[in-house]
């Protein structure tokens, strides 16, 4: 068990509709990074908050965003989803922002879009 | 910018063998490399990670990694394969002055009896 827990483990919707990820970070951890992976594209950056603050944003798409909450967990919010949008998303976090420091991953959310 | 390469997108090897799992990396600045490994239905899980000092880095479940900058490489070995390794590994690259890890593609490893 990582520490880092995301809610829901599963969840299927049609296209269009907006859809809420759920992050919460290991104790203690200020830095919440999510990443997409699916079997065309790998392992895709989105985004990273430390301490609240939007830090570095990657491949992610205008449809989508984050927030950091003061009690450090983080919302990903899909809209207009698309068929292309299904993949297991995952959400990390990290104890300092950067460097040297490993990212401790969730069990990541699966999304099916139909 | 960094980037990885991970040679060889599937490694099949005998129990007991050794597993040699390939990966290249491409950075301006100083690098911090990891390898994760991702079961089935699971997250990634840190297997180990290089960030100063030693080269030879030893992780878990008996994997080892070296750093050799003048080969840019971070190759993963295990000397003596175990079903349980059986799993998709993913080298991953963090500059000194960046935030995001950046992953390769993957490589799955499939333990033959």
């Amino acid at each position: 068990d990582s520490g880092v827990t995301q809610t829901p483990k599963h969840l299927i919707t049609a296209t269009g509709q907006r859809v809420t990820l759920r992050c919460s970070p290991r104790s203690g951890d200020l830095s919440v990074y999510w990443y997409q992976q699916s079997l065309d594209q790998g392992l895709q950056f989105l985004i990273q908050y430390y301490n609240g603050e939007e830090r570095a944003k990657g491949n992610i798409l205008e449809r989508f965003s984050a927030q950091q909450f003061p009690d450090l967990h983080s919302e990903l919010n899909l809209s207009s989803l698309e068929l292309g949008d299904s993949a297991l998303y995952f959400c990390a976090s990290s104890a300092l922002n950067g460097g040297g420091t490993e990212a401790f991953f969730g069990q990541g959310t699966r999304l099916t879009v139909v | 910018a960094q980037s990885v390469t991970q040679l060889g997108s599937h490694v099949s090897v005998s129990e007991g063998a050794l597993v040699l799992l390939r990966c290249n990396y491409s950075s301006s600045v100083p690098p911090y490399l990891f390898w994760y490994v991702q079961y089935p239905n699971q997250g990634l899980q840190l297997l180990l990670k290089y960030t100063t000092g030693a080269t030879l880095v030893k992780g878990i479940n008996g994997f080892e990694a070296e750093f050799k900058k003048s080969e840019t490489s971070f190759h993963l070995t295990k000397p003596s394969a175990h079903m349980s390794d059986a799993a998709e590994y993913f080298c991953a690259v963090r500059g000194s002055n960046d935030y995001k890890l950046s992953f390769g593609a993957g490589t799955t490893v499939t333990v033959r009896a």
